[in-house]
């Protein structure tokens, strides 16, 4: 089956300083993929939608500055949390659609858990 | 507004009985219809869906869901629970269409399974 590989899985950074998650769809080419924050024991928040080749589009309220998302090729997309701090230690998952199955199911990666001290 | 309402926090049933997880979504039109399961510190695993055709859905780990139109509804069952099937579980709905949510997944809040030996 499909594999959304995310890296890394568990990452601790000081305030100030800057994160980098990288989603990466091992076996299909994925066109767009998509950023999520859980909280603990809440559900998935949509951040945003990463587009092969274009502009990520940002949910409302998410700060398209402090989260950049790259989505270079169709295998990567890469979101980068800038000038962390604490308030955005959080769990961050990714999942991605195959451009060649059009059920609407996603593929989700393992999630990488951000601490920010 | 679009939504996904999975009514119960947690739910819990004692190994061996069958375990029923309800979800009810208010979407217009006929859309696809997810469950995934999600263990700690994990990535969210694709259960099961429905697209079109017998509204008994069978998925992975011996789950079903059945699918009721009438009532907006996909209630996720197993005939027998083991305890290896506690975790969190989120039911997503996707629109069908091509408007701006065609490719985003609802979620519901998710729902906590607790099976006791």
């Amino acid at each position: 089956g499909a594999v959304v590989s995310q890296h890394p899985s568990r990452v601790i950074c000081k305030s100030g300083t800057s994160v980098k998650i990288e989603c990466r769809s091992l076996d299909f080419q994925a066109t767009t993929m998509f950023w999520y924050r859980q909280f603990p024991k809440q559900s998935l928040m949509l951040m945003a939608t990463s587009n092969e080749g274009s502009k990520a589009t940002y949910e409302q309220g998410v700060e398209k500055d402090k989260f950049l998302i790259n989505h270079a090729s169709l295998t990567l997309s890469t979101l980068t949390v800038t000038s962390a701090h604490p308030e955005d230690s959080s769990f961050y998952i990714c999942s991605a659609r195959d451009r060649d199955l059009h059920t609407g199911e996603l593929f989700f990666g393992e999630g990488s858990r951000l601490t920010v001290l | 507004a679009q939504s996904v309402a999975q009514p119960e926090d947690q739910v819990n049933v004692a190994e061996g009985n069958p375990l029923t997880v309800k979800c009810t979504y208010s979407v217009s039109g006929n859309p696809y219809l997810f469950w995934y399961v999600q263990y700690p510190n994990r990535g969210l695993q694709f259960l099961l869906k429905y697209i079109t055709g017998d509204n008994l859905v069978k998925g992975s780990y011996g789950f079903e869901a059945e699918f009721n139109k009438s009532q907006t509804s996909f209630h996720l069952k197993k005939p027998s629970a083991l305890v290896s099937d506690s975790a969190l579980y989120f039911c997503a709905v996707r629109p069908r269409g091509s408007s701006g949510g065609y490719n985003k997944l609802i979620f519901g809040a998710g729902t906590r399974l607790a099976v006791h030996p």
